[in-house]
C-alpha cells in the first residue's frame, strides 16, 4: 500500500516552456502533498505544501508565479513550472501523507527537469 | 533554527553491519524517519520511530533513538550490495498545521562485495 505514482520521470525541453508534473496517491487519500527539489549530491529541499482545496503554502524564497500549484483532489496534486530556464533544471520529486496527520510522507520516483 | 546533520559517507564490505548516525536539534521531534534513495530514484520510507521509543526493530534494520543526546542511528544488518545508496534521516517536528519534514543531508553507503 501507500504507493504514490508521479510523471513524468523525465522531461527534456527548450527554454520558455511551461511544464507540469503530476503526483497521484493510487491507494490512498492525501490532503496533503509536498513538493520537494533536489540538486545533486545534496539533500530535498521543500518547494511548498499542497493543501487539497486550497491555496498551496510555499517554502521562503520560493516564487508562487514561477512555481505553481493545483491540489484539486485527494489523490492528484501538479506542480507546473512556468517559463522554465536552464537554472529550473533539477530533479523534483513529490510526497503525500495519508490523511491521519501522524502518518509517514510517502514518495513518488521523482521527475528528472533538462531545460536545454 | 531545525538542524539535521548526518556524516556523508560510510563504506562496508558484504556482510558486516552498517551503523548510519543522524543528529538533530528540535527537541520537539514527535517521529523520525529514515528513507533511502537509490540512484535517480524517489525515497523509499524504511522505516520510523516514535520520539517516546528507545528502540525499533524490523528485520534487518534497528533504530536505536537517544532522546536526551538528540541522537538516531540506523544499524542494517548483513549488509548486501543492493544496500547500496544513499539514506536519509529525517525529523517531523511538533508545530503548525503541516508539520513538515526536516531532512538530513544524506549519507552515501557503499557496500564492496
Amino acid at each position: 500500500g501507500a504507493v504514490v505514482s508521479q510523471h513524468p520521470s523525465w522531461v527534456i525541453c527548450k527554454s520558455g516552456t511551461s511544464v507540469k508534473i503530476e503526483c497521484r496517491s493510487l491507494d490512498f487519500q492525501a490532503t496533503t502533498m509536498f513538493w520537494y527539489r533536489q540538486f545533486p549530491k545534496q539533500s530535498l529541499m521543500l518547494m511548498a505544501t499542497s493543501n487539497e482545496g486550497s491555496k498551496a503554502t510555499y517554502e521562503q524564497g520560493v516564487e508562487k508565479d514561477k512555481f505553481l500549484i493545483n491540489h484539486a483532489s485527494l489523490t492528484l496534486s501538479t506542480l507546473t513550472v512556468t517559463s522554465a530556464h536552464p537554472e529550473d533544471s533539477s530533479f523534483y520529486i513529490c510526497s503525500a501523507r495519508e490523511d491521519r496527520s501522524n502518518q509517514p510522507q510517502h514518495f513518488g520516483d521523482g521527475t528528472r527537469l533538462s531545460i536545454l | 533554527g531545525e538542524d539535521v546533520e548526518q556524516s556523508l559517507f560510510l563504506s562496508v564490505r558484504e556482510g558486516d553491519s552498517s551503523v548510519i548516525n543522524c543528529t538533530y536539534t528540535d527537541s520537539s521531534s514527535t517521529y523520525l524517519y529514515w528513507y533511502k534513495q537509490e540512484p535517480g530514484a524517489g525515497l523509499q520510507l524504511l522505516t520510523y520511530i516514535f520520539s517516546n521509543m528507545d528502540m525499533k526493530q524490523d528485520q534487518r534494520l534497528t533504530v536505536l533513538l537517544n532522546k536526551k543526546d538528540k541522537h538516531l542511528s540506523l544499524r542494517i544488518a548483513d549488509t548486501q550490495t543492493g544496500d547500496s545508496a544513499i539514506y536519509f534521516c529525517a525529523e517531523k517536528g511538533n508545530g503548525g498545521a503541516t508539520n513538515k519534514l526536516i531532512f538530513g543531508t544524506g549519507t552515501l553507503l557503499a557496500v564492496q562485495p
